[in-house]
């Protein structure tokens, strides 16, 4: 079945490095990639989005491309913010049959440290 | 729109007595999702439902837990009897179907974070 896997965690950073988190897939068809991330006490916010193959995904700073020939859709971050500090984590959905259903990474805890 | 609505936000009962859980998606969303998330194992699909009938709910953890939708603008998730480890947090979240094509996603709400004492 569809599977999704993140780099093991918690990433811990001090205020603006440079952040990667990676995540690779497995699926048949051509899933949508997505990032999603959970802010302490919060629900689950769409973060960025990528539909097709080499289509980049990019939101507050944060960027994802959509690489079908190394299944992976890893996320980055060019200058980290105290404010970033929260769980990351990567799906993907195929729609159709599926009823749009998420298929979720187990999530990635980043902690950035001024 | 209101987004995803969910209540209560949070909830102590007492091991046995019956929790009942809702939810209201957003208007016009036709598929909605229940999901449990503990520090232990993490996001869980509990049950998803298109057009309010369930599609699969493999995810269920026993017979104690069950789903409802009743129409499109609601669905309820109930525990009973309740038991000190269904403490999480659960999340409801709605999204059209065909979304996972086009590529938005989901919409979640901010949960109800469950104690069962």
């Amino acid at each position: 079945g569809d599977s999704v896997t993140q780099m093991e965690g918690p990433v811990t950073l001090s205020e603006e490095a440079f952040l990667t988190i990676n995540c690779t897939y497995t699926a048949t068809g051509y899933p949508s990639l997505f990032w999603y991330v959970q802010y302490p006490g919060e629900g689950l916010q769409l973060l960025l989005k990528a539909t097709k193959a080499d289509d980049k995904g990019s939101n507050k700073g944060f960027e994802a491309t959509y690489r079908k020939e190394t299944t992976s859709f890893h996320l980055e971050k060019g200058s980290v913010q105290v404010s970033d500090s929260a769980v990351y984590f990567c799906a993907l959905s195929k729609g159709g049959t599926s009823y749009g259903k998420l298929t979720f990474g187990q999530g990635t805890i980043l902690t950035v440290h001024p | 729109d209101a987004g995803v609505i969910q209540s209560p936000r949070h909830e102590v009962t007492e091991m046995g007595q019956e929790v009942t859980l809702r939810c209201k998606p957003i208007s016009g969303h036709n598929s909605l999702f229940w999901y449990r998330q503990t520090m232990m194992r993490g996001l869980e699909l509990l049950i998803y439902f298109n057009n309010n009938v369930p599609i699969d709910d493999s995810g269920m953890p026993e017979d104690r837990f069950s789903a409802k939708m009743p129409n499109a603008s609601f669905s309820t998730l109930k525990i009973q009897p309740s038991e000190p480890r269904d403490s999480a947090v659960y999340f409801c979240a709605s999204s059209l179907s065909r979304d996972g094509r086009f590529g938005n996603g989901y919409t979640f709400g901010s949960g109800t974070r469950l104690t069962v004492v």
